[in-house]
């Protein structure tokens, strides 16, 4: 039981440059939720779906897309990357409101 | 509106005490709290619900004054296993915790030495 899991762990991107972030959960949760997080910020919610083919727009969805085509994975995607989007990316699922489990992050840089 | 976290760090010896305050500009229906280590995904620790309910899995206990709309995390007898960054969401969303949407506050950074 692997969990949540975020690929890739680290990225470096050109600004205009494009990515897509992939998040896998084997526990066959209905909610999944991208966050982003800098420092003195704490967790913004970027996009969250909950059920396969559904997703909606988080506190700050703006220059990102993503998609829920399966139950286990949700995809963040960056169509043209900015430096403010220089962040560290964790995925989240959950079976319910309550406890959300959180993958290990992706760390990426917009040069 | 993200809630306002106090204080922004704390740091303690072990064995002893700390209180983490979370408050908010709108009515609070739950409060979650989670701990995130150095480099690590945040984990949960508790959710507080409007009424008293409170759920969760680690030895940590928290309160909630709805009126006041705050939460309170209390650690006693601190571990070094505690240190970490304490973190609290509330509903994105006024109306209660739909779809688990959250809102975080900035953290609070807690360090136990020895």
């Amino acid at each position: 039981n692997a969990g949540v899991t975020q690929t890739p762990k680290f990225r470096v991107l050109k600004t205009g440059q494009s990515m897509t972030l992939l998040c896998a959960q084997d526990m066959n949760h209905e909610y999944m939720y991208w966050y982003r997080q800098d420092p003195g910020m704490g967790l913004r919610l970027i996009h969250y779906s909950v059920g396969e083919g559904t997703t909606a727009k988080g506190e700050v969805p703006d220059g990102y897309n993503v998609s829920r085509l399966k139950k286990q994975n949700f995809l963040l995607g960056l169509e043209s990357a900015a430096p403010s989007q220089t962040s560290v990316y964790f995925c989240a699922s959950s079976l319910s409101s309550y406890e959300q489990y959180f993958g290990p992050g992706t760390r990426l840089t917009v040069t | 509106q993200q809630p306002v976290q106090s204080p922004q760090a704390v740091i303690l010896r072990e064995g002893e005490d700390a209180v983490i305050n979370c408050s908010s500009s709108k009515a609070l229906y739950s409060v979650h709290w989670y701990r995130q280590k150095h480099g690590e995904a945040p984990v949960f620790l508790m959710i507080l619900l409007k009424g008293g309910e409170q759920k969760g899995h680690e030895k940590i206990s928290a309160s909630f004054n709805e009126k006041k709309q705050q939460s309170s995390l209390y650690l006693t007898a601190s571990q070094l296993s505690y240190s970490g960054t304490y973190f609290c969401g509330t509903p994105l969303n006024a109306g209660g915790t739909s779809y688990g949407k959250l809102t975080f506050g900035q953290g609070t950074i807690l360090t136990v030495h020895p």
